[in-house]
């Protein structure tokens, strides 16, 4: 069964770095594209970043853009997100998602890691 | 940036009644080359992470129960759950998958009357 496992997340202090991983499992990871969503408490869902099936091409939104970085090694079916100079409202549930190409749904989520940026 | 805005931002009905969620995107997100809508819609039940309902605007995710329908073109779009059961309660996402940054809706919190 299609399996994505999101590790990583804890508490950092402002300014600091932390990085999250997504492990996938049950299908074929290295030809999805995958994502990035985070959800700070009790708000909606904000999208974070992308990055194609094979890492050639990444896109991010503009509230961690030049501070996070998104990678992938297919050899290991692993996502990981890479954040800098995180901020308190970085701090949110950071979801993986896959989807079939960059123009399409995102038909499974994993459940999620929680980052708490604060002093 | 593609802007999504959804209404109402949360929606009280009675069990066995039709709830009707709408979403606005900001352009349009129909493509003229395959005469697909790009817009996804989400249910998220707390402490669980969003579920893939509906997508390109009308069509069911396998699964998903034959009450809930998608609807719309363009801009405008229309998330129905024909006939409310306990378990649909959850905080329903609108989202464009046009082009990046993939913008979703603020949520629209549907409970029980």
């Amino acid at each position: 069964q299609v399996q994505l496992v999101e590790s990583g997340g804890g508490v950092v202090q402002p300014g600091r770095s932390l990085r999250v991983s997504c492990a996938a499992s049950g299908f074929t990871f290295s030809i999805y594209a995958m994502h990035w969503v985070r959800q700070a408490p009790g708000k909606g869902l904000e999208w974070v970043a992308v990055i194609s099936y094979d890492g050639s091409n990444k896109y991010y939104g503009d509230s961690v853009k030049g501070r996070f970085t998104i990678s992938r090694d297919n050899s290991k079916s692993t996502l990981y997100l890479q954040m800098n100079s995180l901020r308190p409202d970085d701090t949110a549930v950071y979801y993986c998602a896959r989807t079939d190409g960059y123009y399409h749904p995102f038909d499974f989520w994993g459940q999620g890691t929680l980052v708490t940026v604060s002093s | 940036d593609i802007v999504m805005t959804q209404s109402p931002d949360s929606l009280a009905v009675s069990l066995g009644e039709r709830a009707t969620i709408n979403c606005k995107s900001s352009q349009n997100l129909l493509y003229s080359s395959n005469n697909k809508n790009y817009l996804a819609w989400y249910q998220q039940k707390p402490g669980l992470p969003p579920k893939l309902l509906i997508y390109w605007a009308s069509t069911r995710e396998s699964g998903v129960p034959d009450r809930f329908s998608g609807s719309g073109s363009g801009t405008d779009f229309t998330l129905t759950i024909s006939s409310l059961q306990a378990e649909d309660v959850a905080v329903y996402y609108c989202q464009q998958y046009y082009t990046p940054p993939y913008n979703f809706g603020q949520g629209t919190k549907l409970e029980i009357k």
